[in-house]
């Protein structure tokens, strides 16, 4: 069935750093990709997605390219604040698989000053 | 516009207790869905609706009921609650189509003693 893997996390940066969140997945369709992100007491927020192969999300500084050949979706930015810190989940929704929207396990950062 | 809605936003149950936890949406979204979220697992999906009147199991669906008897509420329903069901639940809905974003509740955290 479909599956997300998302690299282990807490992932710990200095304010600036540069970001790196793998993301790969299992799908027997052509499933849409997302990234949401999770702040500490809310709910899930879209982050970003991209829906076809070769596609770039793109919002508040981060990216992620569709990649069908090495089934990725890798979450990047090029310098991190304090107010990134948060869990961001990879997540597909692949329309063969019943509308049904799979998730990664999520990755905690936390950014310091 | 609310978007999506939850309550309780806590509650305590002992084992063999009942409840509903409730949900809806004010953005006439044909998809619904209820995760539950536990440390170092991501979501899981419990049950999903793609319409009025049609609902369908997720990965984790036992012990659990859902109807959808309009098109802005999907209550969830713990038959007999037990400690394995404490976790951290979240709705969420979606125009339709897989492509279109999730929008996702506050969460109810549910503690099961």
């Amino acid at each position: 069935g479909d599956s997300v893997t998302q690299m282990e996390g807490p992932v710990t940066l200095s304010e600036e750093a540069f970001l790196t969140i793998n993301c790969t997945y299992t799908a027997t369709g052509y499933p849409s990709l997302f990234w949401y992100v999770q702040y500490p007491g809310e709910g899930l927020q879209l982050l970003l997605k991209a829906t076809k192969a070769d596609d770039k999300g793109s919002n508040k500084g981060f990216e992620a390219t569709y990649r069908k050949e090495t089934t990725s979706f890798h979450l990047e930015k090029g310098s991190v604040q304090v107010s990134d810190s948060a869990v961001y989940f990879c997540a597909l929704s692949d329309p063969t698989g019943g509308f049904k929207t799979i998730f990664g396990a999520g990755t905690r950062l936390f950014v310091k000053a | 516009n609310a978007g999506v809605t939850q309550t309780p936003k806590f509650q305590v149950l002992k084992t063999g207790q009942s409840m509903t936890l409730q949900c809806a949406q004010d953005m006439n979204h044909e998809y619904m869905s209820w995760y539950r979220q536990d440390p170092g697992m991501g979501l899981r999906l419990i049950h999903y609706s793609v319409g009025a009147g049609i609902t369908d199991q997720g990965e984790v669906p036992n012990g659990y009921n859902v109807s959808r008897s309009t098109t802005e509420d999907f209550p969830l329903r713990l038959l007999s609650a037990a400690p394995s069901q404490t976790s951290v639940y979240f709705c969420a809905s979606r125009l339709h189509r897989s492509t279109d974003t999730q929008y996702f509740g506050p969460g109810t955290r549910l503690t099961v003693l």
